[in-house]
């Protein structure tokens, strides 16, 4: 079971607006530790989409927006396009694990 | 341009050390940044392995620990992954990775299969 939580999938129809969550604890978001959020469509590694919460990297539509509330964060993703079906994780780092990095189980995109 | 490429035995037989290695262009590794390994279970989510920094420094993931090193090679432009006794639970995809000071991993290799069988 992971550190980070989030709901296994979300699905939403094209041009619509989906949040994916990401529920922590006080050993990591709630200690002050950024979230990032990833990208990972089939067959593919891992794209980094939001860094810090709510920065998008380089390159990415601001479509994917993330946010914050207490001990939790949120990947947003308005206006729905088939091209982003597949896995999204969150991450952070964790003080009870010697600062480790730690993932989110992982949340499947379907698109309607 | 940053780019990183996992190399390294596509088999392991079972109870032996997997080394593989992480070959990084565009970026000179002795420059800045951690250097990581997250592994991947097909089917399944993402796992840190662990992380170097460019002095040298060391961070494991906890759980695997007493199993792993990670080793930096400036001369070449590389880095390394040692993982002994293997068994079939460390089937995975292995990523190498960039990550700044507790951020977030900003460039990924391709990702390197490996089986783990007799």
């Amino acid at each position: 079971q992971s550190v980070l939580t989030q709901p296994p999938s979300v699905s939403g129809a094209p041009g619509q607006r989906v949040t994916i969550s990401c529920t922590g604890s006080s050993s990591n978001i709630g200690a002050g530790y950024d979230v990032h959020w990833y990208q990972q469509l089939p067959g593919a590694a891992p794209r980094l989409l939001i860094f810090g919460y709510t920065n998008r990297q380089s390159g990415v539509p601001d479509r994917f927006s993330g946010s914050k509330s207490g001990t939790s964060a949120s990947l947003a993703i308005t206006g729905l396009q088939a091209e982003d079906e597949g896995d999204y994780y969150c991450q952070s780092y964790d003080s009870g694990l010697s600062s480790s990095a730690i993932f989110g189980g992982g949340t499947k995109l379907t698109v309607l | 341009h940053v780019q990183l490429q996992e190399s390294g035995p596509g088999l392991v037989r079972p109870s032996e050390t997997l080394s593989l290695t992480c070959s990084v262009s565009g970026y000179s590794i002795n420059s800045g940044f951690y250097w990581g390994w997250i592994r991947q279970p097909p089917g399944e989510g993402l796992e840190w392995i662990g992380n170097i920094y460019h002095s040298g420094t060391t961070y494991y993931n906890p759980s695997l620990k007493s199993r792993v090193t990670i080793s930096l090679d400036p001369s070449k432009n590389q880095f390394s992954l040692k993982l002994t006794s293997m068994t079939a639970a460390d089937m995975a995809f292995y990523y190498c990775a960039r990550a700044e000071f507790w951020s977030g991993f900003d460039y990924w290799g391709q990702g390197a299969l490996v089986t783990v069988s007799s």
